[in-house]
């Protein structure tokens, strides 16, 4: 199993451009999240999707989108970048309902916008 | 407003040292409490994870203790090693929202040969 991944791994943008960050998990899990990763302020939930079908804002979610494309892949978009936005991005997953919700990371995707 | 909180945020300790890092959450209505390993330019990966029903959970080296009632857990490292050096996250999951997990700032532990 490869558990997690993200693509890109790094990613440089200028102001205003869009991209989307995207995220696989081939272990069945039926919720997936989007954080972010900031010196000084931690983890920070940007979105997430209980299920397929379904998403929810988080804590931070101003400036971005996301689709739950199908129940492993879940991407993460920027419209319009922002420096604000320069950040290290990590995608999670886990199965809700099982008695054991470990949440499992994917490597992050390290966005710098310019 | 469920808040986690680590201390010490920073920690450097001499090889073989037993040694305990600490977490506090304001909100005791957890589903579970997680504690990662985050080692630099790298993803975070699951050590324990401890159910709000628990007491503790214990992983070769490692033992996680929860005290719901205080908002307060422990990763206590045993015999520590050079190999131990990496930031130490603590995460409470709110089951009834999403399942989201609320992350404390962390812990750098530098474990010196």
């Amino acid at each position: 199993n490869a558990g997690v991944t993200q693509t890109p791994k790094f990613q440089v943008l200028k102001t205003g451009q869009s991209m989307t960050l995207q995220c696989a998990q081939d272990m069945n899990h039926n919720s997936m999240y989007w954080y972010r990763q900031d010196p000084g302020m931690g983890l920070r939930l940007i979105y997430y999707s209980a299920s397929e079908g379904t998403t929810d804002k988080g804590e931070v979610p101003n400036g971005y989108n996301v689709s739950r494309l199908n129940k492993r892949e879940f991407s993460l978009r920027l419209e319009s970048a922002a420096p604000s936005q320069t950040s290290v991005y990590f995608c999670a997953s886990t199965s809700l309902g099982t008695g054991r919700e470990t949440q499992y990371f994917g490597p992050g995707t390290r966005l710098l916008v310019l | 407003k469920q808040e986690v909180t680590q201390i010490p945020a920073a920690l450097s300790v001499p090889e073989g040292e037993n040694l305990v890092l600490n977490c506090s959450f304001t909100d005791s209505a957890i589903y579970n409490l997680q504690w990662f390993r985050q080692d630099p330019g790298k993803g975070l990966t699951s050590l324990l994870l401890i159910q709000s029903s628990q007491r503790e959970q214990t992983s070769g080296r490692l033992n996680a203790s929860l005290d719901k009632s205080s908002g307060r857990s422990t990763l206590y490292i045993a015999a520590s090693q050079p190999g131990d050096s990496a930031t130490y996250l603590c995460a409470v999951l709110i089951y009834n929202q999403g399942g989201k997990l609320i992350f404390g700032q962390g812990t750098e532990l530098s474990v010196k040969p």
